[in-house]
């Protein structure tokens, strides 16, 4: 298998304030991160693709001045969650893929639960 | 894009029945269908895949099928235990996107 950690596991943060969330693969390289947003109740969404080296891509209706995300190296995506507010308050998950095409396979951070107060 | 429609949301069954949760997919280019098992906070937990050039896929109590023509993939659960009881995700992609895209869950109770 594969390991892919999160940090911070869990964080408050008053409103306004800014949030950086860690994804880092442990025992692998990987070129592109995912990002997903996970609302209580609800399904994974993917938010944005993060690429080591270049712009990310966001999806359609996720702000990216709001939501930064940085590649800085082959092991680790960071997700900075900007002027955080109550409705910001989710669980967020990154993944990073391990093989290549057909033999691909996505692996999950452990998440982290944002709570905006 | 790519839209996943999962059914249904919810499904009670008794110890040692079998449980089944059905997926379909819009995208055509869709090669990767994976099943993810979440429990309450956790991260989802891969417990099954199947590719686009096989049409089913066993590992012990755990199948799945795939029926391009119909664009759809199912997941199959037999001797449920109550351990089996949290929420289940499909999910799609393909070789050029990677990126996953998630049905809408089904919360699975196992009774004793």
């Amino acid at each position: 298998g594969a390991v892919v950690s999160q940090h911070p596991s869990w964080v408050i943060c008053k409103s306004g304030t800014s949030v950086k969330i860690e994804c880092r693969s442990l025992d692998f390289q990987a070129t592109t991160m995912f990002w997903y947003r996970q609302f209580p109740k609800q399904s994974l969404m993917l938010m944005a693709t993060s690429n080591e080296g270049s712009k990310a891509t966001y999806e359609q209706g996720v702000e990216k001045d709001k939501f930064l995300i940085n590649h800085a190296s082959l092991t680790l995506s960071t997700l900075t969650v900007t002027s955080a507010h109550p409705e910001d308050s989710s669980f967020y998950i990154c993944s990073a893929p391990k093989g290549a095409g057909v033999g691909e396979t996505q692996y999950f951070g452990p998440g982290t639960r944002l709570l905006v107060l | 894009g790519e839209n996943v429609e999962q059914h249904p949301s919810t499904l009670s069954v008794q110890e040692g029945d079998s449980a089944v949760i059905k997926c379909t997919y819009s995208d055509s280019a869709s090669n990767y269908f994976p099943w993810y098992k979440q429990e309450l906070g956790k991260r989802p937990q891969l417990i099954i895949d199947i590719r686009s050039n096989v049409g089913e896929k066993k590992d012990q109590r755990i199948a799945v099928t795939l029926n391009k023509t119909a664009k759809h993939f199912s997941l199959h659960i037999t001797e449920t235990q109550p351990e089996d009881s949290a929420v289940y995700f499909c999910a799609a992609s393909n070789t050029g996107r990677r990126a996953l895209t998630f049905g809408s869950g089904t919360r699975l109770q196992v009774q004793p």
